[in-house]
């Protein structure tokens, strides 16, 4: 699976679009990226996952880019409860094993 | 539903010492998992299981064995345990494959056991 590379953490305001970036320059035609966050310790909350095309949900967005070398994770109304790390992790879908690799990601700060 | 449910909590060990780390979910989920996270790292998978009676090593499986009889169980077994298995381990199970579209995707991770070998 291909290694992306996070900045270890970031700051955004309270109300404000936080915007957390993603690169994942050896990724392959059949990889997903997938977005984790883990609050304080607590076990890891899927958010959101795309191929190609951007993604919305009821957390955030995902935005692809054309290469798809890289993407960002869009909390567009950032609050307190925000605040934790965020893990991106590219992987293919395989026939056995569900297996995610996560790194140290991003601890995004969410400032009152 | 309660998702997955991890027991115990936390769990003080003396190197050496057995212990089983309990996974339980009653999603009806094919594949269950088993990561250790270290102080200020990601999670590092461990085992992993894609249904009754099949398992398979992660990226650290060192030390530990796991089994799955059951749908819904999926323990991991400390044999003899070390300081360098100090950590906090999750357990998570996802539906069915972890690639394409729909809730398939979705690990759901269980609270934690907070383990201290001394």
């Amino acid at each position: 699976d291909a290694k992306t590379t996070q900045p270890p953490s970031m700051d955004c305001a309270e109300g404000r679009a936080a915007n957390l970036p993603c690169n994942h320059s050896t990724i392959s035609g059949n990889e997903y990226v997938y977005w984790y966050r883990q609050i304080h310790s607590q076990g890891p909350q899927y958010i959101i996952h795309g191929l190609k095309n951007n993604e919305t949900n009821e957390m955030a967005s995902l935005i692809i880019t054309e290469d798809r070398k890289s993407s960002t994770l869009i909390l567009p109304h950032a609050t307190l409860r925000d605040t934790a790390v965020y893990y991106c992790i590219v992987r293919a879908p395989q026939r056995t094993g569900n297996q995610f690799y996560f790194g140290t990601g991003t601890s995004l700060t969410v400032i009152p | 539903n309660a998702g997955v449910t991890q027991t115990p909590k936390f769990q003080v060990l003396k190197t050496g010492q057995s212990m089983t780390l309990q996974c339980a979910q009653d999603m009806n989920h094919e594949y269950m998992s088993w990561y250790r996270q270290d102080p200020g790292m990601g999670l590092r998978l461990i085992h992993y299981s894609v249904g009754a009676g099949i398992t398979d090593q992660g990226e650290v499986p060192n030390g530990y064995n796991v089994s799955r009889s059951t749908t819904e169980d999926f323990p991991l077994r400390l044999l003899s345990a070390a300081p360098s298995q100090t950590s906090v381990y999750f357990c998570a199970s996802t539906r069915g494959l972890a690639g394409g579209k729909g809730s398939y995707n979705e690990q759901f991770f269980g609270p934690g056991t907070r383990l201290t070998v001394l």
